[in-house]
């Protein structure tokens, strides 16, 4: 069965950086594209970027240009996501999740909760 | 502010049918079909409810459907269950920069 399961959970003083990763499983790594998105407690999802395992090829929400960046390893079909000069507004959960079809995502992993205090 | 709205709450009694809105722009739900919506109760990831606007998933009922009129999807859930009370969100394909956009989510409460 497909399973996406994501790093733990991470505190991080502002400034810092942090990175999740995101282990695939139960079928071909690089036959889909990862998404990432993050929900702040309490509130909506948000769209940080894609990610194409095949290529490396990369999209991000230009919110996160300059401060995100997407990468794996296909050798061990692992997404990786990480996040720089945190804020605390960047506290929220990250998740990975497989596209489907276009704008679309199918699996989704378990949540990694960043915190981001002092 | 989300770039797809959505109404913040709905509620029906079980058994009854509700629809869920989603209005964007002709950039994103108006400009293609390849809105989406998931289903995501408490603690838990979202989950895939409807792809390219009306389709669904392995697994998913059918009481769930999608739809779109120009600038406006939809979400219906016909015979309510009380399993359904969870938030909604719908997200687009949008020819800007950030590529995917959602809405700010409709919490559903079944009566």
């Amino acid at each position: 069965q497909v399973q996406l399961v994501q790093s733990g959970a991470e505190v991080k003083k502002p400034g810092a950086s942090v990175k999740v990763s995101c282990k695939a499983s139960g079928y071909t790594f690089t036959s889909y594209d990862i998404n990432w998105v993050r929900q702040a407690t309490g509130q909506g999802l948000e769209w940080m970027g894609w990610m194409n395992p095949n290529s490396g090829n990369t999209g991000y929400a230009q919110k996160f240009q300059g401060r995100v960046t997407m990468t794996r390893n296909t050798s061990i079909s692992t997404a990786y996501m990480e996040l720089s000069s945190l804020r605390s507004e960047d506290t929220a959960v990250y998740y990975c999740a497989r596209d489907t079809a276009v704008a679309s995502s199918d699996y989704w992993g378990q949540g990694t909760l960043v915190t981001v205090s002092s | 502010q989300s770039a797809l709205t959505q109404p913040a709450s709905v509620s029906g009694s079980p058994g009854q049918s509700i629809t869920i809105s989603c209005t964007g722009t002709s950039s994103d739900v108006g400009g293609y079909n390849y809105v989406s919506w998931y289903q995501q109760h408490p603690g838990k990831a979202p989950k895939l409810m409807i792809y390219e606007v009306s389709n669904r998933p392995s697994g998913v009922p059918d009481r769930f459907s999608g739809s779109k009129s120009g600038n406006t999807a939809s979400l219906t859930i016909s015979g309510l269950q009380a399993e359904d009370e969870a938030d909604y969100y719908c997200s687009s394909y949008t020819s800007s920069s950030t590529h995917v956009v959602f809405g700010g989510g409709t919490k559903l409460t079944v009566l």
